[in-house]
């Protein structure tokens, strides 16, 4: 299968700072990009989609100015988390589609941890 | 709504052979993924079902049935490594897909 790439695989960071998130498609073009986060023991929660070269669409409750996405490229989107609080500690995942695949390619995720 | 339904846990023993129910309800239907998780990790793939039968592929099987909205997830041979959570993911009209929690699955010797 297609590989996606996620940076980085944990990061600890202070309460009030802000943290990218990189995602990868390293062997496709990803047109569209799909950002998620999950907690411990609970399902996979879609934040936003996002396709290559327009703004992110965002799930509702998902806050679009603390969460950042931004997909300028087809093999690149960064989600940035601003100003992090201890509540925004996750995993967060990305997934990648092409053009021509149903199915999606997951990054390896980014387990978020703010103190 | 949408809904996914799958069972939280299961626990089986090696060697032996399970299956994982999932019943779903989406707005439209682009087929049925199975994804399997471990602790701590992105979901991987397993199988992608869009028509009604049996998928087979080695020790893993997938079976869909869309007028019952039902999908289950076979695995045999169990290993130790195959104690994971499996998620049921349908695709809705929008080409989303939509998740549950998952299974836990419990494999012992």
């Amino acid at each position: 299968g297609a590989v996606v790439s996620q940076h980085p695989s944990r990061v600890i960071c202070k309460s009030g700072t802000s943290v990218k998130i990189e995602c990868r498609s390293l062997d496709f073009q990803a047109t569209t990009m799909f950002w998620y986060r999950q907690f411990p023991k609970q399902s996979l929660m879609l934040m936003a989609t996002s396709n290559e070269g327009s703004k992110a669409t965002y799930e509702q409750g998902v806050e679009k100015d603390k969460f950042l996405i931004n997909h300028a490229s087809l093999t690149l989107s960064t989600l940035t988390v601003t100003s992090a609080h201890p509540e925004d500690s996750s995993f967060y995942i990305c997934s990648a589609r092409g053009s021509r695949e149903t199915e999606a390619f997951f990054g390896q995720g980014t387990r978020l941890t703010v103190v | 709504g949408q809904n996914i339904d799958q069972p939280t846990e299961m626990t089986a023993t090696e060697g032996a052979i399970v299956q994982i129910n999932c019943t779903y309800q989406t707005s439209g239907f682009n087929g049925l993924f199975w994804y399997q998780q471990h602790a701590g990790e992105a979901p991987t793939f397993l199988s992608y079902n869009v028509l009604d039968g049996l998928e087979e592929k080695g020790r893993f099987s997938s079976f869909l049935s869309r007028s019952k909205g039902y999908s289950y997830l076979l695995l045999k041979e169990l290993q130790m490594k195959d104690s994971a959570s499996y998620l049921c993911a349908p695709m809705d009209s929008n080409y989303q897909l939509i998740w549950g929690a998952g299974t836990k699955l419990i494999i012992k010797p």
